[in-house]
C-alpha cells in the first residue's frame, strides 16, 4: 500500500512567517502535488512536480514555492504566510502520469494562520 | 478554461440508490476519477474511466460520455457509512498530466 506521509496535522502560524509543509512517499512515483482544501472551492492544485528537481506551476503558485531534491520528499514552502493561506493543505503522489493511476494523498495539514 | 461541475449536496436514505452527476470542460482529457472523502480524512480512490461506458465495482458503478462531458458515480444499497464527500476529478494530457478536481458533493444518507 502506498504511504504518503505529511509531517503536521496542524500547524498554527503568524503572518509574516515562512513555514515549510513536508511530504513524503515510499513508494518510488515520481509524480507529487500539492493541493489546498477550501469549503466551496474543492481542491486547487498549487505545484506538482514530475522528477526530481523539476517543478511545475499549478493554477494558484501564487504566494508559494516547492523543493524536490529527493524523489521521495516534495516540500511545500509559503514565503510569508498570509489569514488567506489559511487552509487543509493536500500532498498526493501518482504512478506513471499517462497510465491508469490514482492519486495516493496524505492526511493532509489544516494551517492556520493568525 | 478548465471546468468542472457537481451538485454542492444530495441527501438518500438508507438502502437507496443515489446517483452524483459530474460534467466537465477541459481542454486535453486522460481519465476521469471519482474519490471519496469522509469529514476529516483524506481523499481515497473509488474508480477511474478513460473509456465511455458503465465500470462497475461493487456498490458502485461509475458512467462516462466523453462526448458529453459527462460522468456519474452511482451508490447502490446505501448505508450510514457512505455519507461522505464525493470528489469528481479529470486528469489532463496537457500540462504535465495534472488533475483537476470539482468542488465536491456532500452526500448525506438518513436512516
Amino acid at each position: 500500500d502506498v504511504k504518503v506521509t505529511q509531517s503536521s496535522r496542524y500547524l498554527v502560524k503568524r503572518t509574516g512567517e515562512k513555514v515549510f509543509l513536508e511530504c513524503v512517499q515510499d513508494m518510488d512515483h515520481e509524480n507529487m502535488f500539492w493541493y489546498r482544501q477550501d469549503p466551496g472551492l474543492g481542491l486547487r492544485l498549487i505545484y506538482f512536480s514530475y522528477d526530481v528537481k523539476m517543478k511545475e506551476k499549478g493554477d494558484i503558485p501564487e504566494g508559494y514555492s516547492v523543493s524536490r531534491e529527493k524523489k521521495e520528499r516534495f516540500s511545500l514552502i509559503l514565503e510569508s504566510a498570509s489569514t488567506n493561506q489559511t487552509s487543509m493543505y493536500l500532498c498526493a503522489s501518482k504512478g506513471e502520469p499517462g497510465s491508469y493511476s490514482p492519486l495516493h494523498f496524505g492526511n493532509g495539514t489544516r494551517l492556520t494562520v493568525t | 478554461g478548465q471546468n468542472i461541475d457537481q451538485p454542492t449536496e444530495m441527501t438518500a436514505t438508507e438502502g437507496a440508490i443515489v446517483q452524483i452527476n459530474c460534467t466537465y470542460q477541459t481542454s486535453g482529457f486522460n481519465g476521469l476519477f471519482w474519490y471519496q472523502q469522509h469529514a476529516g480524512e483524506a481523499p481515497t480512490f473509488l474508480s477511474y474511466n478513460v473509456l465511455d461506458g458503465l465500470e462497475e465495482k461493487g456498490r458502485f458503478s461509475s458512467f462516462l460520455s466523453r462526448s458529453k462531458g459527462y460522468s456519474y458515480l452511482l451508490l447502490k444499497e446505501l448505508q450510514m457509512k457512505d455519507s461522505a464527500s464525493y470528489l469528481c476529478a479529470v486528469s489532463l494530457n496537457t500540462g504535465g498530466f495534472k488533475t483537476i478536481f470539482g468542488a465536491g458533493t456532500r452526500l448525506f444518507v438518513k436512516a
